[in-house]
C-alpha cells in the first residue's frame, strides 16, 4: 500500500511570499490532518478533514493559512503571506476512520519550509 | 488544557536498555502513543497502549503506563544503532469529537555503538 505522498519535500521563501503544500493520503482513507512542526518541538495539529468536510480547525491562523480538501481525496495547505515563524516541517497524515476506533494516523515524510 | 512532556536528550550504550519517560496530563485520554521519527522522515507509529491496561510488551519494546501519576514509559531492550531517532510521546483526546493527539516535544534518543 502506498503511503502518505506530500510536496515539495523542501521549500525556501521570503517572508510575505506565498506558498502551498501538496498531500495525497493513502487511498480511501476519510480522515486527513495537517500538522506544524516547528524545529525542536513535536507536531502540532492545524486542521483536521473528515472527507471534504473540515472537523476541526481552531489552531489554524485563519488571517495567513487556509486549507481544502475539495473532492475529499487529496489536500492543499496554503500560506499567504509568510512569516518567519513560520519557518517548520508540514506534516500530512490520513487516517482510515473519524472516531470510534483506534485506527493508526499515518503521516506522510513532510514538507519543510524555510522563510528567509 | 492538554499538556504532554518528556525529556529531551537520552544517550546509551548499544545493547543496553533505554527508557524514554512521558507525563500527560489529560485523565480521560483513552490511549497514548509512542512515535519514532528519524531524520528526514515522517512519524512512525511504535506502539500504543489503552488506559485500562498497565503493559505492553511488543518484542523489544515494552510500555509502562502509571494512571495514577499520568506517566508513560517506553523501554527499547537491546538498543541498536538503528534505534537512534526522536520519540515521541502522544495522547489521544476527544477535539472537537474527533480523533486527535497531542504530541510532546520528542526525546532524541543516541545509541553510542
Amino acid at each position: 500500500e502506498a503511503g502518505v505522498a506530500q510536496s515539495p519535500r523542501y521549500k525556501i521563501i521570503e517572508k510575505r511570499q506565498s506558498v502551498a503544500f501538496w498531500c495525497n493520503p493513502i487511498s480511501g482513507h476519510a480522515t486527513l490532518y495537517w500538522y506544524q512542526q516547528i524545529l525542536g518541538q513535536g507536531p502540532k495539529l492545524l486542521i483536521q478533514f473528515q472527507n471534504n468536510g473540515v472537523v476541526d480547525d481552531s489552531q489554524l491562523p485563519k488571517d495567513r493559512f487556509s486549507a481544502e480538501r475539495l473532492k475529499g481525496v487529496d489536500s492543499t495547505l496554503k500560506i499567504q503571506p509568510a512569516k518567519l515563524e513560520d519557518s517548520a516541517v508540514y506534516l500530512c497524515a490520513s487516517r482510515f476512520r473519524a472516531a470510534g476506533e483506534n485506527n493508526e494516523q499515518f503521516f506522510g515524510p513532510g514538507t519543510r519550509l524555510t522563510v528567509l | 488544557g492538554e499538556d504532554v512532556e518528556q525529556s529531551l536528550f537520552l544517550s546509551v550504550r548499544e545493547g543496553d536498555s533505554s527508557v524514554i519517560n512521558c507525563t500527560y496530563t489529560d485523565s480521560s485520554s483513552t490511549y497514548l502513543y509512542w512515535y519514532k521519527q528519524e531524520p528526514g522522515a515522517g512519524l512512525q507509529l511504535l506502539t500504543y497502549i489503552f488506559s485500562n491496561m498497565d503493559m505492553k510488551q511488543d518484542q523489544r519494546l515494552t510500555v509502562l503506563l502509571n494512571k495514577k501519576d499520568k506517566h508513560l514509559s517506553l523501554r527499547i531492550a537491546d538498543t541498536q544503532t538503528g534505534d537512534s531517532a526522536i520519540y515521541f510521546c502522544a495522547e489521544r483526546y476527544s477535539g472537537a469529537g474527533s480523533y486527535q493527539l497531542t504530541f510532546g516535544k520528542g526525546t532524541k534518543l543516541s545509541v553510542i555503538p
